[in-house]
C-alpha cells in the first residue's frame, strides 16, 4: 500500500534562511508526487508536481523539489524563506495520473522567525 | 477563473441533525473528490467521482455518510445523523480529464456539538 511520511511535524526557520522539508514515500512503481501548501483557514494549493522526466522540479513561489528514487524521497526546498511562507506543507502521492486519490503525509508546519 | 467552491464555509450543528455540504467543481473537470481533515487522521479520501459516477467510496466512514453528484457542476456530501466525531474540515477537490493535479476548495469546517 502507498504511504507518505513527513518526519518533521514542525520546523522553524529564520527569514532569509534556506528550507528543506522532508518527504519519503512507499510505493512499488514510480509514483506521481506532489507538494501542497495550506495556509490557516484555506484550502490546499499545489506548489509543484513530479510525474516523470527531470528529477528536479520547479514550482510556484520559488519552491523546488527533487525526486530521488534510490531514497524514495521527494524533498521540498527553498533557498530563502519569506515570512509569508509560514504555513502547513503536505507531501502527497498518487498511484497514477488518471484521477486516483491522493495519499497525504501528516504535514509539516513551517514557522518563520524574524 | 473560479476555483472549487464549497459551501457553507462553517457549519455548527447539534448531534443528530442532518448536515449537507456542497461543492461546485471547476468547469471542465471530470473528477471530483471529497476529503476529510482531522488532527488525528490527517487528510483522508472519503469518495471520488468520475463523470458524475462514484468510483471509490471505500473511505466513507459508515452508512451515515452519503455523497451524490447529480450533474457535472454540483456534488453534495450528507451526514445523517451527525455525531460529534464527525467534526472536521471537509474538502472538495476536482481535477481535469487525465486526472491530475487536483484543485482544492477552501473547505467546510464542521462542528457537531
Amino acid at each position: 500500500a502507498q504511504s507518505v511520511t513527513q518526519p518533521d511535524i514542525h520546523i522553524t526557520v529564520s527569514e532569509g534562511a534556506s528550507l528543506e522539508l522532508r518527504c519519503n514515500y512507499s510505493y512499488g512503481a514510480t509514483p506521481y508526487l506532489f507538494w501542497y501548501v495550506q495556509s490557516p483557514g484555506q484550502g490546499l494549493q499545489l506548489l509543484l508536481k513530479y510525474f516523470s522526466g527531470d528529477t528536479l522540479v520547479q514550482g510556484i513561489k520559488g519552491f523546488e523539489a527533487e525526486f530521488k528514487r534510490s531514497q524514495s524521497s521527494f524533498n521540498l526546498r527553498k533557498p530563502s524563506v519569506h515570512w509569508s511562507d509560514a504555513a502547513e506543507y503536505f507531501c502527497a502521492v498518487a498511484a497514477n495520473q488518471a484521477g486516483t486519490a491522493l495519499i497525504f503525509g501528516k504535514g509539516t508546519t513551517l514557522s518563520v522567525s524574524s | 477563473d473560479a476555483g472549487v467552491i464549497q459551501s457553507p464555509r462553517h457549519e455548527v450543528t447539534e448531534m443528530g441533525q442532518e448536515v449537507t455540504l456542497r461543492c461546485k467543481p471547476i468547469s471542465g473537470h471530470d473528477y471530483l473528490f471529497w476529503y476529510r481533515q482531522t488532527m488525528m487522521r490527517g487528510l483522508e479520501l472519503l469518495i471520488y467521482f468520475n463523470n458524475n459516477v462514484p468510483i471509490d467510496d471505500s473511505g466513507m466512514p459508515e452508512d451515515r455518510f452519503s455523497a451524490k453528484m447529480p450533474n457535472a457542476s454540483f456534488s453534495t456530501l450528507k451526514i445523517q445523523p451527525s455525531e460529534p466525531r464527525d467534526s472536521a474540515v471537509y474538502f472538495c477537490a476536482s481535477s481535469p480529464p487525465g486526472g491530475q493535479p487536483q484543485h482544492f476548495g477552501d473547505g467546510t469546517r464542521l462542528s457537531i456539538l
